[in-house]
């Protein structure tokens, strides 16, 4: 079964920072993994598949790469609206345990 | 476009079995064209997967829980799979959530409490 670990955990950062978050699969994916931003009291959103086609209306601020094993999630310039927590997910399978992004 | 709904009874008592239905519009659960999923978030925590089912494949579960669950397509007209969930406890209280890879709905909340 496929684990996803997710790092950091947690991060603060300022506005107009650029924010990087990782996620390792324990085996090959290959380029299938999503990327959900999920804000509070709402469900998740996806931002990205396929490790990095951004979904209709997310800002370009957003990146995503990587293939295989390791895959990343990029904040090119921090924005107020991003606070929210980040999920990797193998598609159809298991989620990363989470990155919350703050405002510093 | 896909969309996905929740629905099902938002109390279950412990060691009772909580029966959820995910109602689907956009697609069709019998086409193949897509894995159906669930996931459940537990207040204050991650998202945790706890499995997903294919037309054309057996359904796949979490180790976690795959000992207590079922979820399965709905083979009749109603365009809908299913989560069944047995002997609850208190700490299968969570939002549950049907999605594909790519589109989420909205999420129950199911409480287990007497």
């Amino acid at each position: 079964d496929i684990q996803m670990t997710q790092s950091p955990s947690s991060l603060s950062a300022s506005v107009g920072d650029r924010v990087t978050i990782t996620c390792r699969a324990s085996q090959i994916i290959a380029h299938y993994l999503t990327w959900h931003q999920q804000k509070p009291g709402r469900p998740p959103k996806v931002l990205m598949t396929a490790a990095s086609t951004l979904q209709s209306g997310v800002p370009s601020r957003f990146s995503g790469s990587g293939s295989g094993t390791d895959f990343t999630l990029t904040i090119s310039s921090l924005q107020p609206e991003d606070v929210a927590t980040y999920y990797c997910q193998s598609y159809n399978s298991a989620f990363g345990g989470g990155t919350k992004v703050e405002i510093k | 476009q896909v969309q996905l709904q929740e629905s099902g009874p938002g109390l279950v008592k412990p060691s009772q079995t909580l029966s959820l239905t995910c109602t689907v519009s956009g697609a069709s659960v019998s086409s193949g064209n897509y894995y159906w999923n669930w996931i459940r978030q537990p207040a204050g925590k991650g998202l945790e997967w706890i499995g997903r089912v294919h037309m054309s494949e057996g359904p796949k579960y979490n180790p976690a829980v795959k000992d207590r669950v079922t979820i399965s397509i709905d083979t009749s007209w109603t365009n809908q799979f299913s989560l069944s969930l047995r002997s609850v406890t208190a700490a299968d209280t969570a939002v549950y959530y049907c999605a594909t890879f790519d589109v989420w709905g909205r999420g129950t909340l199911v409480t287990v409490s007497s």
